[in-house]
């Protein structure tokens, strides 16, 4: 079985600063993949960044970057820069062979003024 | 622009109730997915279908079942909806390259 923890459950972070959200997971599959999503209150579900687990460098998406950390399974998401329209939960999710995304139950995250 | 839409974003029902949750994409994918949402315990996969009348229970399938007849559409369906299946229902498709996957944008269901 899979499994996703986030264990942050609220952060909040002031506009132009740099949040790290961070995630852990455990799988038995050798080749898998993982993604932080965003859901704003708007609540559409959006993929933020994709990591596979067989590269070794990490991935960037403009102010979004990840840490990816094989051995200690953490996948934790770096912003930069933070904006307010960066608000949102944030969802950290792995992917195996099944096609089937396991979720963690999310860190909100508050950007401040 | 590429999309999943869920027929409704709210819905009210009545405990008893057969309750259809609709989902259209239009991206020809294969695996189409519903979810719910709860607060506090995150996303759990409620059905997932990896091609035209094909169907996979998830985490929690008890109470729902599913009808995928097109490959662009996918139907939840709540049986005899009960109180515990307020939530929010969220639809999902993917391709088979695991590029991540297209949400729509939710079903906020309340049975009453």
């Amino acid at each position: 079985a899979q499994t996703v923890t986030q264990s942050q459950p609220e952060m909040s972070v002031q506009e132009a600063e740099t949040v790290t959200l961070s995630c852990t997971y455990d799988t038995s599959e050798s080749n898998y993949y993982l993604f932080w999503y965003k859901q704003p209150p708007s609540r559409q579900m959006i993929l933020v960044i994709r990591q596979e687990a067989y590269k070794q460098q990490n991935a960037t998406e403009n102010r979004f970057s990840v840490n990816f950390q094989k051995a200690a399974k953490s996948f934790s998401l770096k912003i930069s820069d933070s904006q307010l329209g960066d608000t949102a939960m944030y969802f950290c999710a792995l992917e195996g062979s099944n096609y089937k995304l396991t979720f963690g139950k999310g860190t909100l995250l508050t950007v401040n003024p | 622009d590429v999309k999943v839409t869920q027929s409704s974003r709210y819905l009210v029902k009545r405990t008893g109730e057969k309750v259809f949750l609709e989902c259209v994409q239009d991206m020809d994918h294969e695996n189409m997915f519903w979810y719910r949402q709860d607060p506090g315990l995150g996303l759990r996969l409620i059905y997932f279908s990896y091609d035209v009348k094909m169907k996979e229970k998830g985490d929690i399938p008890e109470g729902y079942s599913v009808s995928r007849e097109k490959k662009e559409r996918f139907s939840l369906i709540l049986e005899s909806a009960s109180t515990n299946q307020t939530s929010m229902y969220l639809c999902a498709s993917s391709r088979t390259d695991t590029y991540g996957y297209t949400f729509g944008s939710g079903t906020r269901l309340t049975v009453v």
